[in-house]
């Protein structure tokens, strides 16, 4: 079945450093990718997708590039903020399906 | 509304007592989703269910745990004779049902229940 892997967490960061979270995934035929954030007290909010290979899918200077031969979709960031610090959680959906996989998220802290 | 909102936003209750969570979804959203989310774990598909369609129910742990949606409206998650480890925060999703996979999900704030 398809399934999603993220880098543990959490990741403790200083204001403006650059940030990178790993997520791996493996699914059934061609799915699409997805970042979402929850901040505290929040629901997920959609951060970010790509629905092919070697597209690339950027919100709120995040971005993350689909890499099918890898099958990699890290989330990177070149300069973090406090109001940054949140959980991420890497996403699929196969084609066709109407229900996604999750990881199980990580947490970013970022002081100033 | 303007998103997804659930209630009540928290709940205490006492292990056997039964508990009933509500999810309004964005107005035109044909496809809801209830998940769970237990503390530092990822999201656990519960239920599906889009438009007049029979739900998917494939995720439900176990028979004291039902869902009801009438047409495109209001959710209620019920869960009987709770325990102890159905302690989690349980999120509601709603989406316009476009098929392929591209559909973008909406989230809601979160119940988060506690059984004592």
């Amino acid at each position: 079945g398809d399934s999603v892997t993220q880098m543990e967490g959490p990741v403790t960061l200083s204001e403006e450093a650059f940030l990178t979270i790993n997520c791996t995934y493996t699914a059934t035929g061609y799915p699409s990718l997805f970042w979402y954030v929850q901040y505290p007290g929040e629901g997920l909010q959609l951060l970010l997708k790509a629905t092919k290979a070697d597209d690339k899918g950027s919100n709120k200077g995040f971005e993350a590039t689909y890499r099918k031969e890898t099958t990699s979709f890290h989330l990177e960031k070149g300069s973090v903020q406090v109001s940054d610090s949140a959980v991420y959680f890497c996403a699929l959906r196969s084609g066709g399906s109407y229900i996604p996989t999750f990881g199980r998220g990580t947490s970013l802290i970022v002081h100033p | 509304g303007a998103g997804v909102s659930q209630s009540p936003s928290n709940k205490v209750t006492e292990k056997g007592k039964d508990v009933e969570l509500r999810c309004d979804p964005i107005s035109g959203h044909t496809a809801l989703y209830w998940y769970r989310q237990r503390l530092g774990q990822g999201l656990e598909f519960l239920i599906y269910f889009q438009g007049n369609s029979a739900p998917d129910k494939s995720g439900l742990p176990s028979d004291r745990f039902s869902a009801e949606r009438t047409g495109e409206s209001v959710s209620t998650l019920t869960i009987q004779r709770t325990q102890q480890e159905d302690s989690a925060v349980y999120l509601c999703a709603s989406s316009g049902g476009v098929a392929g996979g591209t559909d973008t999900q909406y989230f809601g704030p979160g119940t988060r229940l506690t059984v004592l």
